[in-house]
């Protein structure tokens, strides 16, 4: 166990859809990064948070959002949901300054059908 | 050219053998070096993270890393089934700059 969690596990929606991920860091851990993997793209980097601040980002696509809350949980908001969304969403966290040293948890499964 | 290459296998091997995983990378401004073991449908977990060049060593795995030829490896001694999963290398420059994923390596070990 990381100490990340992620909430839903699975998430069944329909094309056009607006959903939201849900992701606590590790205690302590001031950086989340959103992860999607699938199975012909791998592990793409989405956006990164730092104490509430975007500090990077990705291939995030503009239908795509995120936002970290000041208690440093993070959301990720996807809309107007294409079938080439299905795929497993991750969140990871770090410590300040190490963003190589990334604990991710468990992941969400977004299904869009 | 994507800036970090691997090797997605599967590699099969049998149980007590030792596994050498591989990377390959372009960015020359890359300075961490990190192995994620990934089982199936479970978020990646990190295994080591080695800074410049050398080696690290964890139990029954080493990681080695050659900045002059951008060539990384992973070395799992002693392998057990347990270890069958999938092996993401990754690397970043450092401070804000973002990790880079290689594809994985699916790596099953038979009793």
């Amino acid at each position: 166990d990381s100490g990340v969690t992620q909430t839903p596990k699975h998430l069944i929606t329909a094309t056009g859809q607006r959903v939201t991920l849900r992701c606590s860091p590790r205690s302590g851990d001031l950086s989340v990064y959103w992860y999607q993997q699938s199975l012909d793209q791998g592990l793409q980097f989405l956006i990164q948070y730092y104490n509430g601040e975007e500090r990077a980002k990705g291939n995030i696509l503009e239908r795509f959002s995120a936002q970290q809350f000041p208690d440093l949980h993070s959301e990720l908001n996807l809309s107007s949901l294409e079938l080439g969304d299905s795929a497993l969403y991750f969140c990871a966290s770090s410590v300040q300054g190490h963003s190589y040293e990334q604990y991710f948890g468990p992941g969400t499964r977004l299904t869009v059908t | 050219q994507k800036e970090v290459e691997q090797d997605p296998g599967p590699l099969s091997v049998p149980e007590g053998a030792i596994v050498s995983l591989n990377c390959t990378y372009s960015n020359s401004a890359f300075q961490y070096f990190m192995w994620y073991r990934q089982y199936s449908r479970k978020g990646p977990e990190l295994l080591m993270y080695t800074y410049s060049s050398g080696n690290k060593e964890d139990g029954r795995f080493t990681a080695q890393v050659d900045k002059s030829s951008k060539y990384i490896s992973l070395f799992i001694r002693d392998s057990q089934p347990s270890d069958s999963a999938t092996y993401l290398c990754a690397m970043s420059a450092g401070g804000y700059n973002k990790l880079i994923f290689g594809a994985g390596t699916r790596l099953a070990v038979h009793p």
